[in-house]
């Protein structure tokens, strides 16, 4: 079975450009996670989405930062304009949250994201 | 809030020395415990679980027990292998929520 793909894998663009992350949860999945993972605050919760809603978007830093959620099978994290402090991994999780209970979130691989 | 406290690592150990790695929580109700591990390069796997209170998640060699009394889910392994090297995460899920709590993560590094 495919997992959660993540594209690109690495990024690096230079301050003030604009940034598209890509995320394709699994199928059958309708909940979708975005985390940042750095070494001075480790793995941060962005925003997250159910059934293509967004739920919680309290851990988005700024305003630079937007996530949409078109449809079940893909999902953005734009941050423009970039800032050197926006480099981390990002990573994108998704799982099956119903009636019978929250299925275990299942991560991508993470988009590794420099801004120089 | 949810808040999960983990031991600070790094941990460095040889081949077939015993693991454990503790992982303390705090949450309201009955929330749901996890071990994740992230080898180098990668996201984040789903290592172990447990659901509630005395349950035991395990999985490749790796135990946790889901204490309530202590608010407690500390990892072990028996006999660790160089394979074992990876960043592990505990993380709880709230009783009602979706949301995981993740502690700061514990690198381990096991020497041939």
């Amino acid at each position: 079975d495919a997992g959660v793909i993540q594209s690109p894998r690495h990024e690096v663009t230079e301050m003030g450009q604009e940034v598209t992350l890509r995320c394709k949860p699994i199928s059958g999945h309708n909940s979708l996670f975005w985390y940042r993972q750095t070494m001075m605050r480790g793995l941060e919760l962005l925003i997250y989405f159910n059934n293509n809603v967004p739920i919680d978007d309290s851990g988005m830093p700024e305003d630079r930062f937007s996530a949409k959620m078109p449809n079940a099978s893909f999902s953005t994290l734009k941050i423009q304009p970039s800032e050197p402090r926006d480099s981390a991994v990002y990573f994108c999780a998704s799982s099956f949250q119903g009636t019978g209970g929250n299925q275990p979130q299942h991560f991508g691989d993470g988009t590794r994201l420099s801004i120089l | 809030g949810n808040s999960v406290t983990q031991m600070e690592g790094p941990v460095t150990l040889s081949e077939e020395a015993f693991l454990t790695i503790n992982c303390t929580y705090t949450a309201t109700g009955y929330p749901s415990l996890f071990w994740y591990v992230q080898y180098p390069g990668e996201g984040l796997q789903l290592l172990l679980k447990a659901t509630k209170a005395d349950d035991k998640g395990s999985n490749k060699g790796f135990e946790a027990t889901y204490r309530k009394e202590t608010t407690s889910f500390h990892l072990e392994k028996g006999s660790v292998q160089v394979s074992d090297s990876a960043v592990y995460f505990c993380a709880l899920r709230g009783a009602a929520g979706n949301k995981l709590t993740f502690g700061g993560g514990t690198r381990v590094l096991v020497k041939p």
